[in-house]
C-alpha cells in the first residue's frame, strides 16, 4: 500500500511563474491536508479538503494561493505568481474518514524555491 | 490562539544515552497532543500520542506523558540508538471542528553518534 505520494520533491521557480503541488492521498483516504513550513518555523496549517470540497481554508493566504481535490485524481496546490516568501518545504497528509484525531499520514514534501 | 513549543536543536546524543526533547504547550480547550518524527528523506510519522491529562504514550522505547499542570508533553528515551537521529515535532489538535488539524512546533532534530 503505496504512502502519501508527493510530487515534484523539489520545484524551481522564478519570481512571477506559477508552482503546481500535487498530493496523491493513500489509497482508501478522502480527506486531504496542506502544510507550509518555511525556514526555521514548524508546519503550518493551510487548507483541510475532501473530495471536491473545500472544508477548512483558514491557513491559506488570502491571495495567489489555491487547492482542490477533485473526484479524480490528485490534490493540487496552486500558487500563482510566485514571490520569494513562498519558498518553503510543503506537505500533503491524508487520512480516512475514521481515523481518530491527529492521526495523519504525510508525504516526503515538495521543496519550492523561488529565485 | 493555539501554540506548541519545543526546545532547539540540535541534540547530539552518543549511542544508549538518556533523550528528553521538552514541549509545552498553549490551547484554549482539553487538545490532544503528538510527537511526530520525520526521518531523512521521509514525511512526517506519528511516533505517539495522548488524549487526556495523565495519558501516557509510548512507542518505540519513546514515552511522552500529557501534563496539564505544566501544559507539557516532554518525549523521553532511556537508551538512543543511531536509527533514532531525526527530527521530532510536538503538536497538538484541537478536537472540536476539523478535527485533524493540527498545530506543530519548530521541530528538535537528533543526532545520535557512535
Amino acid at each position: 500500500n503505496a504512502g502519501v505520494m508527493q510530487n515534484p520533491r523539489h520545484l524551481v521557480r522564478r519570481r512571477g511563474q506559477e508552482a503546481r503541488l500535487r498530493c496523491s492521498p493513500m489509497k482508501g483516504h478522502s480527506h486531504v491536508y496542506w502544510y507550509r513550513q518555511l525556514p526555521e518555523e514548524g508546519l503550518k496549517f493551510m487548507v483541510y479538503l475532501q473530495k471536491e470540497n473545500i472544508i477548512d481554508e483558514s491557513g491559506m493566504p488570502k491571495e495567489r494561493f489555491s487547492a482542490e481535490f477533485p473526484k479524480e485524481g490528485p490534490s493540487i496546490l496552486r500558487i500563482q505568481q510566485v514571490v520569494r516568501g513562498d519558498s518553503a518545504a510543503y506537505f500533503c497528509a491524508s487520512s480516512p474518514p475514521s481515523t481518530g484525531a491527529g492521526k495523519l499520514f504525510f508525504g516526503s514534501g515538495t521543496q519550492l524555491s523561488v529565485l | 490562539g493555539d501554540s506548541v513549543t519545543q526546545m532547539e536543536g540540535p541534540v547530539t546524543l552518543s549511542e544508549e544515552a538518556f533523550l528528553t526533547i521538552n514541549c509545552t504547550y498553549t490551547a484554549t480547550g482539553y487538545p490532544s497532543l503528538f510527537w511526530y518524527v520525520q526521518y531523512p528523506g521521509e514525511g512526517l510519522q506519528l511516533l505517539l500520542k495522548a488524549t487526556k491529562a495523565d495519558d501516557k504514550g509510548s512507542n518505540k522505547g519513546f514515552e511522552a506523558t500529557y501534563r496539564k499542570e505544566t501544559t507539557s508533553f516532554h518525549l523521553e528515551k532511556g537508551s538512543v540508538q543511531v536509527s533514532d537521529s531525526a527530527v521530532y515535532f510536538c503538536a497538538l489538535s484541537e478536537l472540536a471542528g476539523t478535527a485533524s488539524k493540527l498545530t506543530f512546533g519548530t521541530g528538535t532534530r537528533l543526532q545520535v553518534t557512535l
